[in-house]
C-alpha cells in the first residue's frame, strides 16, 4: 500500500526559493500509469492543484504557478520534489504530496500525504 | 474563484440526509469529466469519498453517494452523524485552464 510523507523547512523568507521533498513507501516512483502531484491549501483556505510529474519524468504544472515552479523525480531515492521560487506571502500554505494513477484529466489524488506547513515570513 | 462552486455550508440533524452540490461548466463538468469528492476532517489530509462521480472507495459507508448530470454534481450524505462534521471538496480537470481543478469547499454541521 503506497504511503507518501513530505518534508522540508517550514520557514521560507519572502523571495527565496521553496523546497520539499515527498518520499514515496510501498511501491516504486517509476510504476507506470502513476502521476506524483502536489497540492496545497493556505489556512483556513481550500486546495489547489500545484502539478503533477509522470513516472516517466512529465510535468504538468499549473499555469497560474508555472513560470516560478519546478518538479522532478529521484528515482534512486523514491522520492519526488518541488521547487517554487521568488515566494510571498501568499504561498503560504500546507503543502500535501499525493498520487494519482491513469489518466491525469480523469482521475482522482489518492493516497495523500500528512502535509506539511511551509510559512513564508522574514 | 474556483471553476467549480460548491455552498460553503450545510447541515442537518442526526439522522438527516444533506447534499452537497458541485456547479461547473462547458469546460469541466460539461466536457464530460469526471468529478471525485473528497472529507477532510480537521488537521487531517483529504481523503477520498467517492471517484469517477459516483464510486465509492473501500471502506466508505453506502451513506455516501454522488451523481454527475452535465454540467453539475452532488454529493448526498444519509443517516447524518456526528463524525460527518467535515469540509468535503469536489475535484475534476478543466480544458480551458488545463488543470486539476476543486471546489472551494463545503463545510457540514451535526446540529
Amino acid at each position: 500500500q503506497l504511503q507518501l510523507q513530505e518534508s522540508g523547512p517550514g520557514l521560507v523568507k519572502p523571495s527565496e526559493t521553496l523546497s520539499l521533498t515527498c518520499t514515496v513507501s510501498g511501491g516504486s516512483i517509476t510504476t507506470k500509469n502513476y502521476y506524483w502531484s502536489w497540492i496545497r491549501q493556505p489556512p483556513g483556505e481550500g486546495l489547489e492543484w500545484i502539478g503533477n510529474i509522470y513516472y516517466s519524468g512529465s510535468t504538468y504544472y499549473n499555469p497560474s504557478l508555472e513560470s516560478r515552479l519546478t518538479i522532478s523525480l529521484d528515482a534512486s531515492k523514491n522520492q519526488f520534489s518541488l521547487k517554487l521560487s521568488s515566494v510571498i506571502d501568499a504561498d503560504t500554505a500546507v503543502y500535501y504530496c499525493a498520487s494519482l494513477f491513469g489518466d491525469f484529466d480523469y482521475s482522482w489524488f489518492d493516497p495523500w500525504g500528512q502535509g506539511t506547513l511551509v510559512t513564508v515570513s522574514s | 474563484q474556483s471553476v467549480l462552486t460548491q455552498p460553503p455550508s450545510v447541515s442537518g440533524a442526526p439522522g438527516q440526509r444533506v447534499t452537497i452540490s458541485c456547479t461547473g461548466n462547458s469546460s469541466n463538468l460539461g466536457a464530460g469529466y469526471d468529478v471525485h469528492w473528497y472529507q477532510q476532517l480537521p488537521g487531517t489530509p483529504p481523503k477520498p469519498l467517492i471517484y469517477y462521480n459516483n464510486n465509492r472507495p473501500s471502506g466508505v459507508p453506502d451513506r455516501f453517494s454522488g451523481s454527475k448530470s452535465d454540467t453539475s454534481a452532488s454529493l448526498a450524505i444519509t443517516g447524518l452523524q456526528a463524525d460527518d462534521e467535515a469540509d468535503y471538496y469536489c475535484q475534476s480537470y478543466d480544458i480551458s485552464l488545463r488543470s486539476s481543478v476543486f471546489g472551494p469547499g463545503t463545510k457540514v454541521t451535526v446540529l
